[in-house]
């Protein structure tokens, strides 16, 4: 199995501040850095991913870094809203061939009004 | 439509009991999932199904029993369970190449 790391484990941000979540990888063969999101009581939901061509994406409040070298990415949320509280993993995989979809430990973001 | 619809939402079962969960998609998805997701954990891979063919079984326990009838629909058969597996049951679907995987909404299962 693939490790995946994420951190921090939870996080508290005020309403309107910038949230960040890391997740470090081993397998140098993944070729697709997603983040997944996920309210309590429902599945988890794809919010934006990378391909490792590019080193930042950015759609709406939300922005992915990612540093190959170092085998990292990131997800910046920006203005933190209270509906983005929420849990988020990340699950890097290679697209080749089949794909296993495993995820990272997950971080538990509470943003206060 | 880019739904994955399971039911049932929660189910309750005894230990002797026989049961289903049911999943459906109508995305066009040739590989279907199924996840365990236990309290404050990540979702961890149970069963890939690629083409209606069983690809991946993560050396789970003979009580859970996965069957792809169609390329629509996905089921897995629970008996003799233990309380140990009470936690919610995510199905998912993919196309074969693309990463973006579609997630239900569960069926959460407390077994007694």
């Amino acid at each position: 199995q693939q490790q995946v790391k994420q951190s921090p484990q939870s996080l508290i941000v005020q309403k309107g501040g910038i949230s960040i979540i890391n997740c470090a990888y081993e397998n140098t063969a993944f070729d697709y850095f997603p983040w997944y999101q996920q309210f309590p009581g429902k599945g988890p939901a794809l919010l934006i991913a990378i391909r490792p061509d590019v080193s930042e994406k950015k759609e709406g409040r939300f922005t992915i870094s990612f540093n190959k070298s170092a085998k990292q990415f990131s997800l910046h949320i920006m203005d933190s809203q209270p509906g983005d509280s929420a849990t988020y993993f990340c699950a890097p995989l290679y697209t080749t061939g089949f794909q296993k979809l495993v995820f990272g430990t997950g971080t538990r973001l509470l943003v206060s009004p | 439509d880019t739904e994955v619809t399971q039911t049932p939402k929660h189910l309750v079962m005894g230990m002797t009991n026989k049961k289903s969960l049911k999943c459906e998609q109508h995305m066009g998805h040739r590989a279907m999932y199924w996840y365990k997701q236990k309290a404050k954990k990540p979702p961890e891979l149970m069963f890939v199904y690629s083409y209606e063919k069983l690809s991946i079984n993560e050396s789970v326990p003979s009580r859970f029993s996965p069957e792809c009838p169609n390329s629509s629909l996905l089921n897995l058969h629970l008996h003799a369970l233990q309380p140990e597996d009470s936690a919610l049951y995510l199905c998912a679907s993919s196309s074969v190449v693309v990463g973006k995987a579609f997630f239900g909404q569960g069926t959460r299962l407390t077994v007694v």
